[in-house]
């Protein structure tokens, strides 16, 4: 079966400092994959897509960057994190036969003090 | 034309009763309409999904009924329960397969 991990579940930062969480899925191989970001009480506001290693789609300018350096590894980065970054960053992966359902990791919760 | 416009924001119903939460798109070329349920603190979770060319969908207590011609599509839920309260989010499938969100709608079954 498929899995989805996300690291760290939690973590606060101060304004200024950088930023990378990672995600990883298991039991898949070559999926899309997603990060998204919800501000609380919000919707989800797509970040980054990916459709293989190297490729990287970004959906909204911004102060994060995306990187897939192996097929079911998407990290998520920032040089200098903004208090307006703050949220819930969500992982996602979707399968090439079902391509309607997307599989969301548990999340990260980042504060940025 | 992208988006998809979801209702109400926020529901409360009594525990037992049906809420319903609704959403509507413009663009024709959605091929598919997936219900995701999110509960605090975790990542959301496909509920059901339904194709447009059917009216009906139930899964349990959770039922889809879309309306091709108004470009409309809602979420029943039979016998709510408290279990039951969570953020519900509507989805639409664009031809380059990717899911357009709508907003939300944050549920609360009272006991």
């Amino acid at each position: 079966s498929q899995t989805i991990h996300q690291w760290p579940a939690t973590l606060v930062q101060p304004v200024g400092s950088p930023l990378s969480l990672e995600c990883t899925v298991e039991g898949t191989s070559n999926p899309n994959l997603y990060w998204y970001r919800q501000a609380a009480g919000r919707g989800l506001q797509l970040l980054f897509y990916s459709v293989g290693i190297g490729q990287i789609s970004s959906e909204v300018p911004q102060n994060l960057s995306a990187s897939r350096p192996q097929d079911r590894q998407f990290i998520l980065s920032s040089k200098k994190l903004l208090l307006s970054d703050s949220g819930f960053y969500l992982c996602a992966w979707r399968g090439r036969e079902r391509a309607h359902e997307q599989y969301f990791g548990p999340g990260t919760r980042l504060t940025v003090t | 034309q992208q988006q998809v416009k979801q209702s109400p924001q926020s529901l409360i119903v009594q525990k037992g009763g049906i809420p319903i939460i609704n959403c509507a798109y413009e663009n024709t070329a959605f091929d598919y309409f997936p219900w995701y349920q999110q509960f605090p603190g975790k990542g959301p979770a496909l509920l059901i999904a339904i194709r447009p060319d059917v009216s009906e969908k139930k899964e349990g207590r959770f039922t889809i009924s879309f309306n091709k011609s108004a470009k409309q599509f809602s979420l029943h839920i039979m016998d709510s329960q408290p279990g039951d309260s969570a953020t519900y989010f509507c989805a639409a499938r664009d031809s380059n397969y990717q899911l357009i969100w709508g907003a939300g709608t944050k549920l609360i079954i009272k006991p």
